[in-house]
């Protein structure tokens, strides 16, 4: 089975500063990640993916991430964040064949003045 | 193109009460997800249905079921409801296949009392 870890529950930062939500999977077949956002009283919106190819992958919003095979991880990363980035953020992974998604518990992400 | 669409937005029951949920897919899309999303924690898969046929279900009991339309739309059903449904309850649509996007609705929000 397939699991999914974000250690980080809240990540406070400056405006216009960096950040790095962390994500680390579990499985022992090969994978397909996601980073989802969810803002306040709404859905999922897909942020970015990694199917395959080129490890570094780019999203909206200016956001990227990095999947390392190595320490099983697909941290996000964005050089300058705005207020409007404040939202939860999930990490999930499907694994081999299967079609569901297996989410993180979510990183809460709070940019401030 | 018309997005993920749910109903109702949010709903109130009483223990013991029967739901359901709807959701209309984005055009194209063979594929429907659900997930329960509790208060401060990532989405859980309930099932998936594709054309018609359940396709995949998580760890719910035999009480949450669900349906899909010809026109790939789809009902979640829950009998018997317990405080601990209280929930956002999350479609997903996608074009089968593992690693596909999936795209999500707003959500229905479910209260039991």
């Amino acid at each position: 089975a397939q699991s999914v870890t974000q250690l980080d529950s809240q990540v406070p930062v400056f405006e216009e500063a960096p950040v790095e939500l962390r994500c680390n999977y579990s499985s022992s077949v090969s994978v397909y990640l996601f980073w989802y956002v969810q803002y306040p009283n709404q859905g999922l919106q897909l942020l970015l993916k990694y199917l395959s190819g080129s490890t570094l992958v780019k999203g909206i919003n200016g956001f990227e991430a990095e999947f390392n095979k190595s320490q099983t991880s697909f941290h996000l990363r964005k050089p300058s964040v705005h207020i409007s980035d404040t939202a939860e953020y999930f990490c999930a992974v499907v694994a081999g064949t299967a079609s569901k998604l297996t989410f993180g518990t979510g990183t809460r992400l709070q940019v401030t003045l | 193109e018309t997005g993920v669409t749910q109903s109702p937005t949010h709903l109130i029951k009483t223990r013991g009460q029967q739901v359901t949920l709807r959701c209309s897919s984005q055009s194209g899309h063979n594929t429907v997800s659900w997930y329960q999303q509790a208060l401060g924690q990532g989405p859980q898969f309930i099932f998936q249905y594709y054309r018609e046929e359940e396709n995949g279900r998580g760890n719910f009991p035999p009480r949450f079921s669900g349906l899909q339309f010809p026109n790939y739309s789809s009902e979640l059903n829950v009998n018997a409801l317990e405080l601990d449904d209280s929930a956002l309850y999350l479609c997903a649509s996608s074009v089968s296949g593992s690693g596909e996007t999936q795209y999500f609705g707003p959500g229905t929000r479910l209260l039991v009392l």
